[in-house]
């Protein structure tokens, strides 16, 4: 079955410091995967996503990803957070329904906040 | 509309009440989607809508769950009887075309709170 893996529940990072965001799937066929934001009564955002080709994968807000079919990984990162990097993130996987079309599957989310 | 409508945006009901929980996709997206995100947890597919047709309802937690669509436009999911189990953030999202073409992304509401007291 499909299945997202976010290991990390809560991650601190000082203000500058370069962060990174783990996220393993479970897929048998070629994923499409996305990386969403959720700030605090904000609905989700979707950073970056990857369908093909080039396996780094540049978003909005400075944000990256790189897709690892090795690893099964997709691990989002930023080399500089700023403090409204503040939020909820969530990766998902665009994953077959019974044939009948796809939707995203999403890990449990990573909560990260920022310390000056 | 510019964006995934979904009201109302808060709703607290007594156990045992019906609620209906409404969605406005964005104009001409054909794909429609219904997750619910308890406390603390990740987003939980409930079911997916392609034009008005519904083919797939493996995620809806039991029978006191509906939904419906009409005219490929608003959908209205439906609690009976509710639960305090049910207390969360249902939240819907519309695409232009399914995911499976990988060529689109899903866009969220903000969701609607539901606390069952």
């Amino acid at each position: 079955a499909q299945s997202v893996t976010q290991p990390d529940i809560h991650i601190t990072v000082s203000e500058g410091a370069s962060l990174e965001l783990r996220c393993n799937y479970s897929y048998g066929a070629t994923p499409y995967l996305f990386w969403y934001v959720q700030s605090p009564g904000q609905g989700l955002q979707l950073l970056l996503k990857y369908f093909s080709g080039d396996t780094l994968v540049q978003g909005i807000k400075g944000f990256e990803a790189e897709f690892k079919r090795s690893q099964s990984s997709f691990n989002l990162r930023k080399p500089s957070v700023h403090w409204s990097d503040a939020a909820e993130y969530f990766c998902a996987v665009g994953a077959r329904l019974n044939q009948a079309g796809t939707a995203l599957i999403f890990g449990k989310g990573t909560t990260l906040s920022v310390s000056s | 509309g510019a964006g995934v409508s979904q009201s109302p945006s808060n709703k607290v009901t007594e156990k045992g009440k019906d609620v209906e929980l409404r969605c406005d996709p964005i104009s001409g997206h054909t794909a429609l989607y219904w997750y619910r995100q308890r406390l603390g947890q990740g987003l939980e597919f409930l079911i997916y809508f392609q034009g008005n047709s519904a083919p797939d309802k493996s995620g809806l937690p039991s029978d006191r769950f509906s939904a419906e669509r009409t005219g490929e436009s608003v959908s209205t999911l439906t609690i009976q009887r509710t639960q305090q189990e049910d207390s969360a953030v249902y939240l819907c999202a519309s695409s232009s075309q399914p995911l499976r073409t990988g060529l689109t992304e899903a866009f969220f509401g903000q969701g609607t709170r539901l606390t069952v007291v």
